[in-house]
């Protein structure tokens, strides 16, 4: 079964860092480009970051750029989400996604076709 | 930035067709891919560019997209249909970026 794990959220102060996890499992994880999406809380969704399978391509939204790093280790089927600078507005649930198509490459207009459950940031002092 | 635009709600009997519309810029040039989210769960994907079904997605899931509006439409809708429903699309003015509607309420009356 296909499936995405996310782990690493929890309460953090503005300004701070925190590390998410995704660990895959039931596909061939580097032949998949990855994203991660958030939700702030009853609000909808927001693309955050992509990144190709091999992991030397990477994409971010403006509002995380400069302070997100997303990664990727194919040895051990896990994609991270590496979150500096901590702000109010960073508060969400953040999904990790799979491409639908496993070319490598982050094509931009590939859908999501599996999603994590889902971790919680919440950003508050 | 390109902007996608959803009605926030939408309400139907069951057994009737629910049409839920997303608006955008010449958004039938664009390959649309719709989800499905339910309280407290991650998004489902339920049509990818414009008309394709992930398998396991009931064939009562359709979708199509011209000009200005891609349209999801639920056919013999149940009360499990019952979700939020987001459009998505690459922003093709940005560096790989991708944008998604405001979501639709669709409520099983």
């Amino acid at each position: 079964e296909v499936q995405l794990l996310e782990s690493g959220g929890g309460l953090v102060q503005p300004g701070g860092s925190l590390r998410l996890s995704c660990a895959a499992s039931g596909f061939t994880f580097s032949s998949y480009a990855m994203s991660w999406v958030r939700q702030a809380p009853g609000k909808g969704l927001e693309w955050v970051s992509a990144i190709s399978g091999s992991g030397g391509s990477t994409y971010y939204a403006d509002s995380v750029k400069g302070r997100f790093t997303i990664s990727r280790d194919n040895s051990k089927n896990t994609l991270y989400l590496q979150m500096n600078s901590l702000r109010a507005e960073d508060t969400a649930v953040y999904y990790c996604a799979k491409d639908r198509a496993g070319k490598g490459v982050v094509v931009a207009d590939d859908a999501f076709d599996i999603w994590g459950q889902g971790t919680m940031v919440t950003v508050s002092s | 930035s390109y902007v996608l635009t959803q009605p926030p709600s939408v309400s139907v009997a069951p057994g009737q067709t629910a049409r839920i519309t997303c608006g955008g810029n010449n958004i039938g040039s664009k390959s649309v891919h719709w989800y499905q989210q339910k309280p407290g769960q991650a998004p489902v994907l339920v049509v990818y560019d414009d008309s394709d079904r992930p398998s396991g997605i009931p064939e009562r899931f359709s979708g199509s997209n011209s000009g200005n509006t891609a349209t999801l439409t639920i056919s013999r809708v149940e009360a499990g249909d019952e979700a939020d429903y987001y459009c998505q699309v690459w922003d093709s003015s940005s560096d790989h970026r991708r944008v998604f509607g405001g979501g639709t309420k669709l409520t099983v009356l």
